[in-house]
């Protein structure tokens, strides 16, 4: 069962909108948490990355946010822009020698004219 | 910035041939990742080296093998390709020091089994 699911699994908005990305984890015990963006056929990119004392974390028009007591995050987009069409992916971290990604499924995004 | 290189971008290979991804990671990072990533699926980590030794083990199969080399470069080798080793490979890499340990990805290497 995967550790970290996301949803919803796909969305369709309208560019210049607003949406919010939801990620639920049961991984433990816990490091960080971070939010990718990935291109088709691209490697994913950081967006943000949250350790559980942080509470929200912006990076440009991504704001993220993180619940550790209830083991839930979110990412809004704001205004979005057509190039913000892709996959979005949350990815918990195992504190580990390794700290190991557990990776949601991602939710993709569309966004249209 | 630097960023990690994996070369090359794309490959086709023929089943039960072999194939070799390169992954040259950002200077000064001491641990690579390796990825598989299926179509529509999330990334599943195979192998992890840190300086130089193999450091954790994920679902790699046994017809793969990786290393890490002097320059911190690493090569996954696949040998006995199957169709179903059709997919996206990654490799990350990261400063096993650093705050959060965070990990950089490349650009992937698309390889197709025909």
């Amino acid at each position: 069962k995967n550790q970290v699911e996301q949803s919803p699994q796909s969305l369709i908005i309208l560019e210049g909108k607003n949406c919010t990305l939801q990620c639920n984890y049961t991984v433990s015990p816990f490091s960080n948490l971070r939010w990718y963006k990935q291109d088709t056929g691209r490697g994913p990119v950081s967006l943000t990355i949250m350790t559980f004392s942080e509470n929200t974390k912006s990076n440009g028009r991504y704001t993220a946010t993180l619940d550790a007591d209830t083991k839930q995050s979110s990412l809004h987009i704001t205004a979005s822009q057509l190039s913000d069409s892709a996959s979005y992916i949350c990815v918990v971290t195992v504190r580990s020698n390794d700290y190991k990604l557990s990776f949601g499924a991602g939710t993709t995004v569309t966004v249209r004219a | 910035a630097a960023g990690v290189i994996q070369s090359p971008r794309h490959l086709i290979k023929e089943k039960r041939e072999t194939a070799t991804l390169k992954c040259y990671p950002i200077p000064r990072h001491d641990t690579v990742y390796w990825y598989q990533q299926g179509p529509g699926q999330d990334p599943q980590f195979l192998i992890s080296f840190y300086e130089k030794m193999q450091s954790d083990k994920g679902s790699i199969p046994d017809r793969f093998s990786a290393q890490q080399f002097s320059d911190y470069h690493s090569e996954l080798n696949m040998s006995s390709l199957e169709l179903g080793d059709s997919a996206l490979y990654f490799c990350a890499s990261s400063l096993a020091r650093s705050s959060y340990n965070e990990q950089f990805f490349g650009p992937g290497t698309r390889l197709t089994v025909l």
